[in-house]
């Protein structure tokens, strides 16, 4: 079996401040996912990735930025951390299964809280 | 509007009831994906139902697939306590597309 591994798991930033998640997989899947959990909330996508240095917006991308440099790896980094905002982010990898997105494993999230 | 911005829907049950919940979803789809979110955890695929499927079953839990409707269910039997948590449908944006897209969730507790 594999992992997905997100770091940090709890990041605390100050607003206007750039802050950067990393995500790493090593079920050699093709494509890669971020995701934005509110409290009380689904997840919305940000960002995915269908394969190595490619980047896909999702309907959430706007103050955010995405890197896919590595087929392993996916980073998400928030452009401007907004005050008071607090979310859970999610990354995610998949393989294409016959003509349908395959199964998701997730990892097991990154907190973030904006002071 | 964005399934992810509504607010979870709640349901709470005993143990030993069977429960449904249900999505409904707004573009064609080949694929219905559920999952189930334990606290602090990512989600976990519990269920996946394909368009050829109308039915799919996994020990205590059926899933149910109407594309002409688009909506599907989740079905837990005989529920139990650790069935709680936040359980979600997840379709394609579009026939073929790479991007998931998921429901608003319902939260899910089971009581003694």
């Amino acid at each position: 079996g594999g992992i997905i591994t997100q770091t940090p798991k709890f990041l605390i930033g100050q607003e206007g401040q750039k802050l950067t998640l990393k995500c790493q997989q090593n079920f050699n899947h093709d494509t890669m996912y971020w995701y934005r959990q509110d409290s009380g909330k689904g997840l919305r996508l940000i960002y995915y990735s269908i394969t190595e240095n490619d980047l896909q917006k999702g309907d959430l991308s706007e103050g955010y930025d995405a890197s896919r440099e590595k087929k392993s790896s996916f980073s998400l980094t928030v452009t401007s951390a907004q005050k008071n905002e607090m979310a859970v982010f999610l990354c995610a990898s998949s393989i294409r299964d016959r003509s349908n997105t395959g199964q998701l494993y997730f990892g097991e999230g990154s907190k973030l809280t904006v002071l | 509007s964005q399934w992810g911005e509504e607010n979870l829907q709640a349901l709470s049950i005993q143990e030993g009831e069977d429960v449904t919940m249900n999505c409904s979803y707004k573009t064609y789809t080949t694929v219905v994906h559920w999952y189930r979110q334990d606290s602090g955890r990512g989600p976990a695929l519990i269920i996946l139902i394909r368009s050829n499927e109308r039915e799919k079953r996994s020990g205590r839990l059926r899933a149910t697939l109407d594309t002409s409707s688009q909506s599907s269910s989740l079905s837990i039997t005989a529920a139990q306590c650790e069935d709680t948590a936040v359980y979600f449908c997840a379709t394609e944006a579009s026939s073929g597309s790479w991007q998931l897209i998921f429901g608003s969730g319902t939260q899910l507790t089971v009581m003694p």
